[in-house]
């Protein structure tokens, strides 16, 4: 089925220390990867996203690493800032038009 | 350019009634893609609406219907509300579709609650 696991579900890290959240998908078709960071009484924002034909990607603090014979992928936020501090969602495409997210992370920053 | 915007941002219903939640896309984008996120859960793949026509659904029931009009904004409509229906309504836009899927940028959404 279609299917997208997220772990953990909850992440505590010290200001300046690094965060990493990884997810599996059931579907080797999948092509595309995105991460979302949500806010409280907001909409999720796209921070960053992978293609099947790139195994990582950077932009400044934030990077994803793509496995696909693994089928999973991460991302890795680094000298975390207390405005890091959100619900974060992975997610992967079944098919040209749906986004199957996962269960979410909430990553809180310890000042 | 003007990011998603959805109206009403909250709305209040009883059991059994219809509503109707708005949707603009992004500035030059012509796919509308809609979601619902329950409380502590990610969002889930109602329908994608391209050309004004559907273009894709998740596991909804057809109580959940949509539209897209010719300048690409759009409504989701639901009948015979349900307190499980209760959640915040997405909308995202995106360019395409085509070959593999494009970004897709969220609205804040609407907050609906059925009582």
């Amino acid at each position: 089925g279609e299917n997208v696991e997220q772990h953990p579900s909850t992440l505590s890290v010290q200001e300046g220390d690094s965060a990493v959240i990884k997810c599996t998908y059931s579907d080797s078709a999948s092509n595309y990867f995105p991460w979302y960071k949500q806010e409280l009484g907001k909409g999720p924002q796209l921070i960053i996203d992978i293609r099947s034909n790139v195994g990582e990607k950077k932009d400044q603090r934030i990077a994803v690493t793509l496995n696909k014979t693994a089928k999973h992928f991460s991302l890795h936020i680094t000298e975390t800032q207390p405005e890091d501090s959100a619900v974060y969602f992975c997610a992967a495409n079944f098919g040209n038009e749906k986004l199957t997210f996962g269960t979410g992370t909430r990553l809180t920053i310890i000042p | 350019e003007t990011g998603v915007t959805q109206s009403p941002t909250h709305l209040i219903k009883t059991r059994g009634q219809q509503v109707t939640l708005r949707c603009s896309s992004q500035s030059g984008h012509n796919t509308v893609s809609w979601y619902q996120q329950a409380l502590g859960q990610g969002p889930q793949f109602i329908f994608q609406y391209y050309r004004e026509e559907e273009n894709g659904r998740g596991n909804f029931p057809p109580r959940f219907s949509g539209l897209q009009f010719p300048n690409y904004s759009s409504e989701l409509n639901v009948n015979a509300l349900e307190l499980d229906d209760s959640a915040l309504y997405l909308c995202a836009s995106s360019w395409g579709p085509g070959q593999g899927l494009h970004e897709q940028y969220f609205g804040p959404g609407t907050r609906l609650t059925v009582t």
